[in-house]
């Protein structure tokens, strides 16, 4: 069974710094993974979808590496801003049969970015 | 851009009562899923839809049925609630193994 583990649980940085996010996986038979940030009380927001043939990612600020025979992403966020405060989800998607289309989720990284 | 809604944002029912969850998306999408999220346990999946009239079972099916009756539209029953359904439910959509989109959710207090 796909176990997806992320650390660290939380992370408080000033502003401007940049930071890595990690996500590890047991099972590297994966079809593609998903970065997803989550605002208090509300829905996830997709970030990043890296396909298994990927090796990394970019939208604005964000950049996502995926290392599938390692079992790793790393979510790096340049210069960060109060905003960015959230919860990050990492989450792998499995291959074939039923599983297809399913996600295992991570228990998220909890950021606060202070001024 | 893709959206999901859900019915309600939150949501106050009694022990015993049968609850309907709404789920609805605009992008044609083939897959539709219902997650519930608690604190420490994260995002578990209850049911998933891969077509009209499909249904599969996710890690926690107990206690919940779904119907999807049209392709837009995905229904999560709580057929007798009970407390420990207290939660927030989130409601999402795919085309295929592509993103996952995810609605605003909807918080059940079961009292």
């Amino acid at each position: 069974k796909q176990e997806v583990t992320q650390i660290p649980a939380a992370l408080s940085v000033p502003e401007g710094e940049n930071l890595v996010l990690n996500c590890s996986f047991t099972d590297s038979a994966i079809y593609n993974l998903q970065w997803f940030r989550q605002d208090p009380g509300k829905g996830l927001t997709s970030l990043l979808l890296i396909q298994s043939s990927q090796r990394e990612q970019t939208s604005g600020r964000l950049n996502a590496s995926l290392d599938k025979s390692s079992g790793r992403s790393t979510l790096y966020i340049a210069a960060s801003q109060p905003g960015d405060s959230a919860t990050y989800l990492c989450a792998v998607r499995g291959t074939g049969g039923t599983s297809y289309g399913k996600l295992t989720f991570g228990q998220g990284t909890i950021l606060t970015v202070h001024p | 851009d893709v959206k999901v809604t859900q019915s309600s944002r939150y949501l106050v029912k009694r022990t015993g009562e049968k609850v309907f969850l709404e789920c609805v998306q605009d992008m044609d999408h083939e897959n539709m899923f219902w997650y519930r999220q608690d604190p420490g346990l994260g995002l578990r999946l209850i049911y998933f839809s891969y077509d009209v009239k499909m249904k599969e079972k996710g890690d926690i099916p107990e206690g919940y049925s779904v119907s999807r009756e049209k392709k837009e539209r995905f229904s999560l029953i709580l057929e007798s609630a009970s407390t420990n359904q207290t939660s927030m439910y989130l409601c999402a959509s795919s085309l295929s193994a592509y993103e996952q989109y995810f609605g605003p959710g909807t918080r059940l207090t079961v009292t």
